[in-house]
């Protein structure tokens, strides 16, 4: 698997406003995941995206992906003082055993 | 559904010494995966599993080893403990093919080496 490249490496914003956050990568996939991570705590999944979808829709959370351009964008409407987490988004090449590769990451603060 | 469990929560240990970090899972999933997450780090893969039996290892395997007796159970071993391992490890699992990839992770263990 390979690893996605976050942009940017934080982010704070105000409550109630949006947030966008990107990730590229290099090689094609068969689908590209987001993750939220909370202080202190292991990765919870948020959504799947595959690679024949361009956009993907769970509750406040809006994702596209440009395979042209190989990056995604994780949009969070209506932000919340919950939402204050780290964001990794993992490029899936295939069904492989060996684990998704997560990079840094994008913090997000939300200021109340 | 306890979903994937770890433990300990909190580990110090000095150098040399050795431990195993306890990873489990009941969701019956042939997939196993151990991380190490450093600060300002994304997560680097040690080791992983397809299924009881079989283990292969990650980006950084040096210094853990791994075994998997049973398709819940995926301890991670460290040998001979080294500052450089300090770090929080994080166990995931998921269901082998299908249409989902779906990662589950446990809370982590945060380990100190002195």
């Amino acid at each position: 698997s390979q690893q996605g490249e976050e942009d940017p490496q934080a982010l704070s914003i105000q409550e109630g406003e949006n947030a966008t956050m990107n990730c590229s990568y290099k090689t094609s996939i068969n689908n590209l995941q987001w993750y939220r991570q909370n202080s202190g705590r292991g990765l919870v999944h948020l959504i799947l995206i595959r690679s024949n979808e361009r956009e993907k829709h769970s509750g406040r959370l809006r994702v596209t992906l440009d395979t042209s351009k190989k990056s995604s964008s994780l949009l969070i409407t209506a932000s919340r003082a919950a939402d204050t987490a780290s964001y990794f988004c993992a490029p899936n090449s295939g069904g492989g055993a060996d684990g998704l590769t997560f990079g840094k990451g994008t913090h997000l603060i939300i200021q109340p | 559904n306890a979903g994937v469990t770890q433990t300990p929560k909190f580990q110090v240990l000095k150098t040399g010494q050795s431990m195993t970090l306890q990873c489990a899972q009941d969701m019956n999933h042939e997939y196993m995966s151990w991380y190490r997450q450093d600060p300002g780090m994304g997560l680097r893969l040690i080791h992983y599993s397809v299924g009881a039996g079989i283990t292969d290892q990650g980006e950084v395997p040096n210094g853990y080893n791994v075994s998997r007796s049973t398709t819940e159970d995926f301890p991670l071993r460290l040998l001979s403990a080294a500052p450089s391992q300090t770090s929080v490890y994080f166990c995931a699992s998921r269901l082998a093919g299908g249409s989902s990839y779906e990662q589950y992770f446990g809370p982590g263990t945060r380990l100190t080496v002195t």
